[in-house]
């Protein structure tokens, strides 16, 4: 099936850095979408991008939705503490009928950040 | 403005047990979809509501059959349950079926022993 490669499994950074994740897949996808989830909760929507090569951002948060539609990533700038939980992206594929299919998501990239 | 709201929040069932879980999306929503995130995981689909019929589905056995009622709240009910289907079930809601920006519940935590 479809599958949304996410590495390395966990990050370690310190406050104030920036990071950068990206999000491959071997499959086109239409829609991009990232995704924070803290401890006991589901996951929030952070980011979605709907047009390759577009570039938003969203705060410190900025996201590009690769030319080839294979891919995307998401950068932080200057983090903060609060950006600690896992960020996960997703890919949505266009079904028959014109309606959009479900979502894929990656398994996650787990974000430590070092005050 | 409620968001989604799922119950139980946690549950604990033994193995060849049937659950129910239950959602309600958020006001002014008419779409729920439902997703099991194992531990270590990214939610995985496992079908979509919308006009109380399923509308997509996901890789999920029989045993995870789903309900939508007119107030657009829904259920979740997975019979015979195994040990694998321990996992965090989240429930998410949007408006029509073309509009995929879900907006997810905190999930009902269940475990099977």
């Amino acid at each position: 099936g479809q599958q949304l490669n996410q590495s390395p499994q966990s990050m370690f950074i310190q406050e104030g850095e920036d990071v950068s994740m990206n999000c491959t897949s071997s499959s086109i996808f239409n829609t991009w979408l990232w995704y924070k989830q803290d401890p006991g909760e589901g996951p929030v929507l952070l980011i979605a991008l709907y047009k390759a090569g577009e570039l938003t951002s969203n705060g410190r948060l900025t996201a590009q939705f690769g030319i080839t539609r294979k891919d995307s990533f998401l950068n932080i700038s200057a983090s903060i503490p609060s950006d600690v939980g896992i960020y996960f992206c997703a890919g949505q594929r266009p079904s028959r009928r014109g309606a959009n299919s479900k979502l894929t998501f990656g398994k996650g990239i787990t974000l430590s950040v070092r005050p | 403005d409620a968001g989604v709201t799922q119950s139980p929040t946690h549950l604990i069932k033994t193995r060849g047990q049937q659950v129910t879980l239950r959602c309600s999306p958020k006001s002014g929503h008419d779409t729920v979809s439902w997703y099991q995130q194992a531990l270590g995981q990214g939610p995985q689909f496992i079908f979509q509501y919308y006009e109380e019929e399923e509308r997509q589905r996901g890789n999920f056995p029989d045993r995870f059959s789903g309900h939508q009622f007119p107030n657009y709240s829904s259920e979740l009910n997975v019979n015979a349950l195994l040990l694998g289907d321990s996992a965090l079930y989240l429930c998410a809601s949007s408006l029509g079926r073309n509009l995929w920006l879900d907006t997810f519940g905190s999930g009902t935590r269940l475990t099977v022993v």
